[in-house]
């Protein structure tokens, strides 16, 4: 079953600005990450934050946590044209710790 | 070296016909999974395997069955297959348990049924 729904489904900004996605999940998670997807690839991980954190950096990437609302946001800074892709978020829920993921945000930044 | 492995990366068949993916890992990992991404680019989990267990088996039809000879390989065997099976087929690696539960993929393979 789906567990994390990002959104919008869609975005397209210029080069320069940031980007902002989010991701609502249905269950208590133990950790939540984001994947990147370039067309035709398959996905690479971005980063982890855990249940107990509620934010976390990585070079132009932020990402935050509210586990009160079961929610998380990717932000990328200052966007390239090579940030073109598609981004996941993936909950890990109960004992088994199986990663499960939402349909994605579309990201096209432009030159 | 490349950490995940599948082939092939395009398998266009007949309906009816059977076919298998292969998947290795390099890693040593102990976990292997497949999943299936559709037309929608939705990423629906398979199978994961632990330790040459299977973990959880969604509910994906007995058509597809994990085979896996050794933790650094699964293979998706698929029988009899329908004009809906069509969609890229990912294999992910990680370890289970812990705290880092970062997965690694290969680059997908492609099947198409005509």
């Amino acid at each position: 079953s789906q567990q994390g729904e990002e959104d919008p489904q869609a975005l397209s900004i210029q080069e320069g600005e940031n980007a902002t996605m989010n991701c609502s999940y249905k269950t208590s998670i133990n950790n939540l990450q984001w994947y990147r997807q370039n067309s035709g690839r398959g996905l690479v991980h971005l980063i982890l934050i855990r249940s107990n954190e509620r934010e976390k950096h990585s070079g132009r990437l932020r990402v935050t946590l509210d586990t009160s609302k079961k929610s998380s946001s990717l932000l990328i800074t200052a966007s390239r044209a090579a940030d073109t892709a598609s981004y996941f978020c993936a909950t890990d829920a109960g004992n088994n710790n199986d990663m499960r993921f939402g349909a994605g945000t579309r990201l096209t930044v432009k030159p | 070296d490349t950490a995940v492995s599948q082939t092939p990366k395009y398998l266009v068949t007949q309906m009816g016909n059977d076919k298998s993916i292969k998947c290795e890992q390099n890693l040593g990992h102990d976990t292997m999974y497949w999943y299936k991404q559709d037309s929608k680019k939705f990423l629906k989990i398979m199978f994961s395997y632990n330790n040459k267990e299977l973990i959880i088996n969604e509910t994906v039809p007995n058509r597809f069955s994990p085979k896996s000879p050794d933790k650094a390989h699964l293979n998706l065997h698929i029988n009899s297959l329908e004009l809906g099976d069509s969609a890229v087929y990912f294999c992910a690696s990680s370890h289970r348990g812990g705290l880092n539960t970062e997965a690694f993929f290969g680059q997908g393979t492609r099947l198409t049924v005509v």
